[in-house]
């Protein structure tokens, strides 16, 4: 079993839906991240997470460090937003600053 | 300008080659990794190297070497290629290791190995 989880794996939506993709995890972190690749693309980082919620535009991220749980949303998705949003932490390593992924959930956008 | 550039985009090969990608970043930044991604999308870590000392060596075969010249630059040479090795790789470089600070990816480069 992969240390992170997401789901749903793929997700279809229609313009205009409240989209929530969640990410969970069974290792003490020092941070989560939320990763957005386009189909053939380079791969964005689009948020850094320690605590609490971060929002960047449409996009809303949380997370329980408690629960080891993390959702990214989408308000009025559009279908610029089609892509894989991958999940990933980052453990206590010391020195190191290695990123364990999650397997990605590939978003399709309907217009 | 691009902040993290890889060499080639495009990698088509026999088995059996030895092959290098190259890896820029003009961030400024300490660390320099490699990750590969299969035909699942699953992205692994393979190496980092902080101000050109290698600190993370996944496992990863001996066929693959990489070399850090200065740190703006993670080189990759893999020698006799084999099937499996056909991936996304991708470069990434974030401002220190060990810091919580977002990492910034090359738009990888294609590897298929006939």
């Amino acid at each position: 079993k992969n240390e992170v989880e997401q789901s749903p794996q793929n997700l279809t939506a229609q313009e205009g839906e409240f989209i929530t993709i969640n990410c969970s995890y069974s290792v003490g972190i020092s941070a989560l991240h939320w990763l957005q690749q386009h189909p053939g693309g380079g791969i964005v980082s689009l948020f850094m997470l320690s605590s609490g919620k971060k929002k960047h535009g449409r996009l809303i991220a949380t997370i329980n460090i408690q629960e080891k749980h993390s959702s990214l949303h989408i308000t009025a998705s559009h279908p610029r937003d089609s892509a894989v949003y991958i999940c990933a932490v980052r453990g206590y390593g010391g020195a190191t600053n290695k990123l364990i992924f999650g397997t990605g959930t590939l978003l399709a956008v309907q217009p | 300008d691009t902040a993290v550039s890889q060499t080639p985009k495009y990698l088509v090969t026999q088995m059996g080659n030895d092959k290098s990608i190259k890896c820029e970043q003009n961030l400024g930044h300490d660390t320099m990794y490699w990750y590969k991604q299969d035909s699942k999308k699953f992205l692994k870590i393979m190496f980092s190297y902080n101000n050109k000392e290698l600190i993370i060596n996944e496992t990863v075969p001996n066929r693959f070497s990489p070399k850090s010249p200065d740190k703006a630059h993670l080189n990759l040479h893999i020698n006799s290629l084999e099937l499996g090795d056909s991936a996304v790789y991708f470069c990434a470089s974030s401002q220190e290791a060990g810091s919580n600070q977002p990492q910034h990816f090359g738009d990888g480069t294609r590897l298929s190995i006939l």
